[in-house]
């Protein structure tokens, strides 16, 4: 069965820092892969999706998202963090079908 | 503005009762699913819906009941038989689409709690 592993359920940065969460999928087919963010009492809001194409992925808010395949890894990073960023992400994949399959989550601190 | 609406935002169930949460999507798509979500682990899958007037098990199925009587709309019940309902549901929606790469959208969930 396909299953994403989020490492780190808690990470700390500072404001401006570079933020990197990580993200390993594992199936021997690559799946696609999304990634969201939730804040507070809200639902899920898409920050990107990979497909096929480009293994380099823009998304919104100025993530930013890896398909490494030989790693079996989509990593969102954002090259310098906002207070506003503080929020829980999730990274999710789905294989065949509609169906997905959600990491644990990882909560994001934002140091000022 | 096009959306997922679910309602209320929160539901207080007491010993015994069945509560239904509701639904609703103006988006125009087929599929609907329905999620809970508990601190540490993600969202796990409930049902999901890719058509009216079927559905089909997630993987947490037991002691909750659907119904797809309407495209816009997926009300999930909570019966008495589930034993520990306490938590953040979250509705989503997206196109119906077999190779599973259109993203799914989701509503601002309801907090399911016991008195």
């Amino acid at each position: 069965a396909q299953s994403v592993t989020q490492l780190g359920s808690h990470v700390s940065v500072s404001e401006g820092a570079l933020v990197l969460l990580r993200c390993n999928y594992s199936s021997s087919v690559p799946p696609y892969l999304f990634w969201y963010v939730q804040y507070p009492n809200q639902g899920l809001q898409l920050l990107l999706k990979y497909t096929t194409g480009a293994t380099l992925v823009k998304g919104i808010n100025g993530f930013e998202a890896e398909f490494k395949k030989s790693e079996t890894s989509f990593h969102l990073t954002k090259p310098s963090a906002h207070m506003s960023d503080a929020a829980e992400y999730f990274c999710a994949a789905s294989l065949y079908g509609n169906k997905l399959v959600f990491g644990a989550g990882t909560i994001l601190r934002v140091k000022s | 503005d096009g959306g997922i609406t679910q309602s209320p935002k929160y539901l207080f169930r007491k010993e015994g009762q069945n509560v239904t949460l509701s639904c609703e999507q103006n988006l125009n798509h087929d599929a609907m699913y329905w999620y809970r979500q508990d601190p540490g682990q993600g969202l796990r899958l409930i049902y999901y819906s890719q058509i009216v007037n079927d559905f089909q098990k997630g993987d947490i199925a037991e002691g909750y009941s659907v119904s797809r009587e309407k495209k816009e709309s997926f009300p999930l019940t909570v019966t008495s038989a589930q034993k520990n309902p306490t938590a953040f549901y979250l509705c989503a929606s997206s196109i119906a689409e077999i190779r599973g790469l259109q993203p799914q959208h989701f509503g601002d969930g309801t907090r399911l709690s016991i008195l």
